[in-house]
């Protein structure tokens, strides 16, 4: 496709459950970033790949947080055993290279955790 | 700890007015600074970049400058109208690997 994609677009789920969230980078986009973005804030960094390399995953909140890229496209975003503070928008963002070149946007998933 | 600031404040100007949005960086040397519009609902769209090497970017009514000694980005946009009101976000990146992090944003409203 033209843009960055993410599915679901929404999803709710029961507190305890494991969520897949991905996203399909723009075609040839060497770097990935997923951030969680809350009402009124910007987006808050999790994680980002380049290729299929996990380059820095200091902003995952807690082990129940895990990505990955395997073959340098595609990315998934999984939470375990969701928690109700989990809920929020995240928003995945590709570029065609690394920092030096704007990211674009996806459309992001909203999560609801009930 | 790293921290980006931006006015969480909105900022109320009339059209035809420039608007002057703020960001400050501390505990940060960034290579690349980019500024981004959000609409309500979407996501963040780029709109310009400027290195730590460059003073000032200009892009039609748009206007970034980087002080790296202040450590400070003003973004302008002169000859503002209504469909300039956004949310603004800009965000830093260092050089080499280094992820792209970006400010609260501020929420510019034109007035006709």
């Amino acid at each position: 496709g033209a843009g960055v994609s993410q599915s679901p677009r929404y999803k709710v789920t029961k507190r305890g459950q494991d969520v897949a969230l991905r996203c399909d980078p723009i075609s040839g986009h060497v770097s990935l970033y997923w951030y969680r973005q809350a009402l009124g804030q910007g987006p808050e960094f999790l994680t980002y790949f380049n290729y299929e390399a996990q380059q820095d995953k200091s902003g995952l909140p807690n082990d129940r947080f895990s990505a990955e890229r395997p073959e340098g496209s595609i990315s998934t975003l999984t939470i375990q055993r969701t928690e109700q503070r989990d809920s929020a928008m995240y928003r995945c963002a590709s570029s065609l290279e690394q920092s030096n070149t704007e990211a674009f946007f996806g459309q992001g998933t909203r999560l609801t955790v009930v | 700890s790293q921290k980006i600031e931006q006015n969480s404040e909105a900022l109320n100007i009339q059209e035809g007015k420039t608007a002057t949005l703020t960001c400050n960086y501390t505990n940060y040397s960034p290579a690349y600074l980019q500024w981004y519009r959000q609409d309500p609902g979407r996501g963040p769209v780029f709109l310009l970049l400027i290195r730590e090497n460059e003073k000032e970017k200009r892009k039609e009514r748009l206007k970034v400058t980087f002080d790296t000694t202040l450590k400070q980005s003003l973004f302008h946009i002169t000859a503002s109208q209504p469909a300039d009101s956004a949310t603004y976000l800009c965000a830093l990146a260092g050089a080499g690997f280094q992820k792209l992090v970006f400010g609260t944003g501020t929420r510019l409203l034109v007035s006709p």
